[in-house]
């Protein structure tokens, strides 16, 4: 069982264009999260989706942020015009929520770096 | 706002010994608690989880305990070996919502 996959690994953007971060949950999973974390920092939560749903973006900066997760095909999470402020790993969970708890199974990143 | 937040920013021990990381929490309706271990690089890695019904739970080579008197959570690894070297974040969890909020991290360095 693949765990939670994530791409691109690396992404260097310069100042206003747009990064867009990919995150395919585990198999069987259907909820998925995004953190953001500054370096030497703990994670921050973004937002938590549902397929064609968003359940909780109280985390996400209400401009140029972003997040989807389609009926079809990985959860993007997309940042237009980006800053150097926005320079950061953000990480992708997903959890089986229903079927026994709270467990958050991690990908390995994205490190994202704003040039 | 509420926070969850750790005790030391680093912790060294030899190999061999028994580490002990400690967590505080400050949100009296937390009721799930996760440990995850991140290496450089690497996203977290769970390693053990409890839920506010209990206050110990074990599992290979570790062992988190959990009081809610003072909102304090541990994380015990016996027998500290270098592979264990590391971060590590404690992270809650309470009642619907289903984000987890982490403390800022102990560096974990095991020394020959």
């Amino acid at each position: 069982n693949a765990g939670v996959m994530q791409n691109p690994r690396h992404l260097v953007r310069r100042r206003g264009q747009e990064a867009r971060l990919r995150c395919s949950p585990m198999k069987g999973h259907s909820h998925v999260y995004w953190y953001r974390q500054l370096p030497e920092e703990g994670l921050k939560f973004m937002v938590y989706l549902q397929k064609e749903n968003i359940i909780d973006e109280s985390g996400m900066p209400k401009e140029r942020f972003s997040a989807e997760f389609p009926k079809e095909g990985p959860s993007i999470l997309r940042i237009q015009q980006v800053v150097r402020g926005d320079s950061a790993a953000y990480f992708c969970a997903s959890s089986p929520f229903g079927l026994g708890g709270n467990e958050q199974f991690f990908g390995p990143g994205t490190r994202l770096t704003v040039l | 706002g509420e926070s969850v937040g750790l005790h030391l920013p680093t912790l060294s021990v030899q190999e061999g010994d028994n580490s002990i990381i400690n967590c505080a929490y400050s949100n009296s309706a937390s009721d799930y608690f996760i440990w995850y271990k991140q290496e450089s690089g690497k996203g977290p890695q769970f390693i053990i989880d409890i839920r506010s019904n209990m206050d110990k739970r074990q599992g290979q080579r570790v062992t988190v305990l959990l009081n809610k008197t003072v909102k304090h959570l541990s994380l015990q690894i016996a027998a500290t070996q270098p592979g264990d070297s590391a971060v590590y974040f404690c992270a809650e969890s309470s009642g619907s919502a289903r984000q987890l909020t982490f403390g800022s991290g102990t560096q974990l360095t095991v020394l020959p």
